[in-house]
């Protein structure tokens, strides 16, 4: 079974820094699926951001950027130019690939962050 | 596009009652997946519909629940002799079959708890 490991239960940065959220992951297989995903207090989890894990070009999106280490099995989250928005439940997640409709997504604990002004 | 929908928001009832959650996910998509969160947790996995046909059950979901999605559209999820164990924030998540790119959109959540 895959395990998704958070390490961070809380992280603060302030507002225009940069933070890094780490997260590691336990799986036998060598095709998947990796996802951050945000839940803000009292609202929906969104998407952030996915990679393919046979893709080895590291996935962005406008201030958010993954460290992929295939290797290591370690993907962590870089938040750039940080803003009061972001402050969030930061969740990592894994998805087989080929699972034949199998569409388990497997979660880790969560990271809080706390972005001060 | 209206988003995924529950309802209620906020569930609060005694020990031994039954309960019954709703999910109304965006029009098109075909898969619906339901999640347990616990409070300082994750999302854990419950069980998943694609169509009206009900694909994966996880170990969670005990006899005591029971899910549905009849027409393929809407989705219920019981859980009947509710336990103080079952408090936990119930989401319901809704995707389109879109290979890489698909994406699991979820509702805000339906919040239980068992006095």
């Amino acid at each position: 079974a895959q395990t998704v490991t958070q390490s961070q239960p809380e992280m603060s940065v302030q507002e225009a820094e940069t933070v890094t959220l780490s997260c590691t992951y336990d799986t036998s297989e060598s095709d998947y699926y990796l996802f951050w995903y945000k839940q803000p207090p009292s609202r929906q989890m969104i998407l952030v951001i996915r990679q393919e894990a046979y893709k080895q070009q590291n996935a962005t999106e406008n201030r958010f950027s993954v460290n992929f280490q295939k290797a290591a099995k370690s993907f962590s989250l870089k938040i750039s130019d940080s803003q009061l928005g972001d402050a969030a439940m930061y969740f990592c997640a894994y998805k087989s690939l080929f699972s034949g409709g199998y569409q388990k997504v497997t979660f880790g604990t969560g990271t809080k962050l706390q972005v001060i002004p | 596009d209206t988003g995924v929908s529950q309802d209620p928001r906020h569930k609060i009832t005694k020990r031994g009652q039954n309960v019954t959650f709703r999910c109304d996910p965006i029009s098109e998509h075909n898969r619906l997946y339901w999640y347990r969160q616990t409070l300082g947790q994750g999302p854990e996995f419950l069980t998943y519909f694609q169509n009206e046909a009900q694909l994966e059950k996880s170990r969670l979901l005990s006899d005591r629940f029971s899910a549905e999605r009849p027409k393929g559209s809407f989705s219920t999820l019981e859980i009947q002799r509710t336990e103080q164990g079952d408090s936990a924030m119930y989401l319901c998540a809704s995707s389109f079959p879109r290979g890489s790119q698909e994406t699991q959109y979820f509702g805000p959540g339906t919040r239980l708890l068992v006095l």
